[in-house]
């Protein structure tokens, strides 16, 4: 069975402080996406990568980046930390056939 | 306008009753369509793809509409278990990886 793995499922961070969220597919996908999901907003996307050391910013890309050096993993850096950016993250790749998520990481920016 | 726009509810229904819900979009160049499921506090899961000619999948029934540009998600004989958040998904139209999420349509299934 196909799995996307999150390292975090619930995160604590302080304002200010450099955040990294980790993601690794086991299904050799190219395509993979990182989302925030915020009630009553559906998903986000705030960057996709479509290869290896390939990225393009999606609809929010602003206090993020993003890091894929091995097919496999596609890294969320939160560069300093706000509390705007509490939320529900998501991490998925993809097949024309639809997403695989990992189970997301609830992260809290007190 | 919202690119993909659906209903927020919630829908309170009895159990062993249908219940449909519709998603309308605003790109008419979007060719992929998709229901996702997301239980509370938990990921989306995909539910089904929606094709043109609309599709079955036990007490689930997809459909699509391309004129007026919404599709729509019809249960039969709902389960408690059908409790969940049900999730509209369309292609951008230019890409078929990258989709644009509805909000979510919640549905209760009461005993």
């Amino acid at each position: 069975d196909v799995k996307v793995t999150q390292s975090s499922r619930y995160l604590v961070k302080r304002t200010g402080e450099k955040v990294f969220l980790e993601c690794v597919q086991d299904m050799d996908h190219e395509n993979m996406f990182w989302y925030r999901q915020d009630p009553g907003l559906g998903l986000r996307l705030i960057y996709f990568s479509y290869d290896v050391k390939m990225k393009e910013k999606g609809d929010i890309p602003e206090g993020y980046s993003v890091s894929r050096e091995k097919k496999e993993r596609f890294s969320l850096i939160l560069e300093s930390a706000s509390t705007n950016q509490t939320s529900m993250y998501l991490c998925a790749s993809s097949t024309p056939g639809g997403y695989t998520f990992g189970s997301g990481t609830r992260l809290t920016v007190v | 306008r919202k690119e993909v726009e659906q209903d927020p509810g919630p829908f309170n229904v009895p159990e062993g009753a249908t219940v449909a819900f519709n998603c309308t979009y605003s790109n008419s160049a979007s060719q992929s369509f998709f229901w996702y499921r997301q239980d509370c506090r938990k990921e989306p899961k995909l539910l089904m793809s929606v094709y043109s000619s609309g599709n079955e999948d036990g007490r689930f029934t997809a459909q699509l509409n391309r004129a007026s540009q919404y599709i729509s998600l019809l249960i039969r004989d709902s389960k408690l278990s059908d409790s969940a958040t049900y999730l509209c998904v369309v292609n951008g139209g230019d890409s078929n990886y990258q989709l644009i999420w509805g909000a979510g349509t919640k549905l209760i299934i009461k005993p």
